[in-house]
C-alpha cells in the first residue's frame, strides 16, 4: 500500500541544522511532486515546501525561504527537508505528503491535493 | 499569499446533528478546494477534493460546495467518528494555504 515514513526529527538548539526525510513505498515515486507541512503544537496546518517529480522545481514558504532545502533521491525513494539556521518558531511536527501532480510550483491548471501523509516527525527547536 | 478563513473556529454538536462548516477565500480559487480531517495525535487525512469529490473510504454523509471564494463542508447525520478537526486548503497556486481549521466537538 501507499506509504510515507518521515524520520530525523529531534530536540536541537536554535542556530543548528536538521535533516529530515520521508521514505516513500506503494507507488511509483517518480511520477509525484512531493510535499512538506508542519504543524506547530496546538496550532493549525502550515504548507513548507514542495519538490517537482524530477527534482528540478522547488518553491517555499517565505517563513523558511533561504533556511530550508528540499531535495529528493529517486534511487532510494526519499524526499528530504534540510533545515539550516533552526528557530524556535520552527518548533513543529513535519509531515511529507504526496501529490498526485508532477510539478512544483503552480498557478491554476490541473488540480491537486495531498494524499497520503505520512505519521510525521517532530522537530523541537531549543536551547 | 491567498488567505484561508475558516468559520466557525469551534463547533459543539450532538451525535446525529447536520453541521456546515464554511470556507472563505481571499481571492478567487475557483474549484481548487481541498478539505482535510485531522484526528488528536494523527496526521491530516484527505476528505474531500475539488470541492466535492470525496476521498475513497470517505462516507456519503461528507459533501462540499461552492466555487470562487466561498466554500462549505457539510456533514450529515453525525457520528462518533466524525469529532475531528477539519482543514480547508487551497491549491491554486503555491504557496498553498489552509485555513486555521474548525474543531468539532461533542
Amino acid at each position: 500500500q501507499v506509504q510515507l515514513v518521515e524520520s530525523g526529527g529531534g530536540v536541537v538548539q536554535p542556530g543548528r541544522s536538521l535533516r529530515l526525510s520521508c521514505a516513500a513505498s506503494g507507488f511509483t515515486f517518480s511520477n509525484h511532486a512531493m510535499q512538506w507541512v508542519r504543524q506547530a503544537p496546538g496550532r493549525g496546518l502550515e504548507w513548507v515546501a514542495v519538490i517537482s517529480d524530477d527534482g528540478s522545481s522547488n518553491y517555499y514558504a517565505d517563513s523558511v525561504k533561504g533556511r530550508f532545502t528540499i531535495s529528493r533521491d529517486s534511487a532510494k525513494n526519499t524526499v528530504f527537508l534540510q533545515m539550516n539556521s533552526l528557530r524556535p518558531e520552527d518548533t513543529a511536527m513535519y509531515y511529507c505528503a504526496r501529490d498526485p501532480l508532477r510539478w512544483g510550483e503552480k498557478t491554476g491548471g490541473l488540480y491537486n491535493w495531498f494524499d497520503p501523509w505520512g505519521q510525521g516527525t517532530l522537530v523541537t527547536v531549543s536551547s | 499569499d491567498i488567505q484561508m478563513t475558516q468559520s466557525p473556529s469551534s463547533l459543539s454538536a450532538s451525535v446525529g446533528d447536520r453541521v456546515t462548516i464554511t470556507c472563505r477565500a481571499s481571492q478567487s480559487i475557483s474549484l481548487y478546494l481541498n478539505w482535510y480531517q485531522q484526528k488528536p495525535g494523527k496526521a491530516p487525512k484527505l476528505l474531500m477534493y475539488v470541492v466535492s469529490s470525496l476521498q475513497s473510504g470517505v462516507p456519503s454523509r461528507f459533501s462540499g460546495s461552492g466555487s470562487g471564494t466561498e466554500f462549505t463542508l457539510t456533514i450529515t447525520s453525525l457520528q462518533p467518528e466524525d469529532f475531528a478537526t477539519y482543514y480547508c486548503q487551497q491549491s491554486y497556486t503555491t504557496p498553498y494555504t489552509f485555513g486555521q481549521g474548525t474543531k468539532l466537538e461533542i
